[in-house]
């Protein structure tokens, strides 16, 4: 059973615009949900994170924003650029839990 | 500098040998992860470690085992290999309990022949 769910699996966008990647869960008791990114020949990073008090977190071009009642987020990077080209992967836990991954987004940005 | 080492990288073996996978890291972070990454899957975790000698089964253990001797030294160990256990493999670690940051490897390539 799924319990992260990510759409698209692959998404291509040109440089400037804004690449929107969505998540949804299933566990209610999740309450810390990290975005990921990883590029090729490499291991993921954490990119940007956001806790269940919150509906949105911004960090320069990266947000997340997050709806607790339908359970879903979404990661938006606006003015997107040939290097935010990578997998991003969704994941989520409960407090002190290991995280449940998402099965990632591969975002393409065309110059 | 905070690294989470992986040896080797790249690794060829035959069906029925046996693998090592060593993972290390300079953070002196309690807490290790072995995950397993195959194409549409996402990760998938293998073992977690919250400590030398302190080791759990994640969602898919069965064909590995690990080792944590040291904090700052974690193994994945793969007795008499199989062809489905093809994968990349990422080590990771993470300060205290897994809410928190996962730091990641560059990953283990291993190809089962």
């Amino acid at each position: 059973q799924q319990q992260v769910r990510q759409s698209p699996q692959s998404l291509t966008v040109w440089e400037g615009e804004t690449a929107i990647l969505n998540c949804s869960y299933e566990d209610s008791t999740f309450n810390y949900f990290p975005w990921y990114q990883q590029f090729p020949g490499e291991g993921p990073a954490l990119l940007i994170s956001i806790r269940s008090v919150s509906d949105k977190k911004e960090d320069g071009r990266f947000t997340i924003f997050f709806n607790k009642r339908e359970k879903k987020l979404s990661l938006h990077i606006t003015d997107s650029q040939p290097g935010d080209s990578a997998t991003y992967f969704c994941a989520a836990s409960e407090s002190n839990y290991q995280l449940i991954w998402g099965s990632g987004t591969k975002l393409i940005i065309k110059p | 500098d905070m690294k989470v080492t992986q040896m080797p990288r790249y690794l060829i073996k035959r069906m029925g040998e046996n693998v090592l996978l060593e993972c290390g890291q300079d953070m002196s972070h309690e807490t290790m992860y072995w995950y397993r990454q195959d194409p549409g899957l996402g990760l998938q975790l293998i073992y977690i470690s919250y400590d030398v000698d302190s080791n759990s089964e994640g969602d898919i253990p069965k064909g590995y085992r690990v080792s944590r001797k040291k904090r700052e030294h974690f193994s994945l160990i793969l007795d008499s290999a199989k062809t489905n256990q093809t994968s990349v493999y990422f080590c990771a670690s993470s300060l205290g309990t897994p809410g928190n940051t996962l730091y990641f490897g560059e990953g283990s390539r291993l190809i089962v022949v």
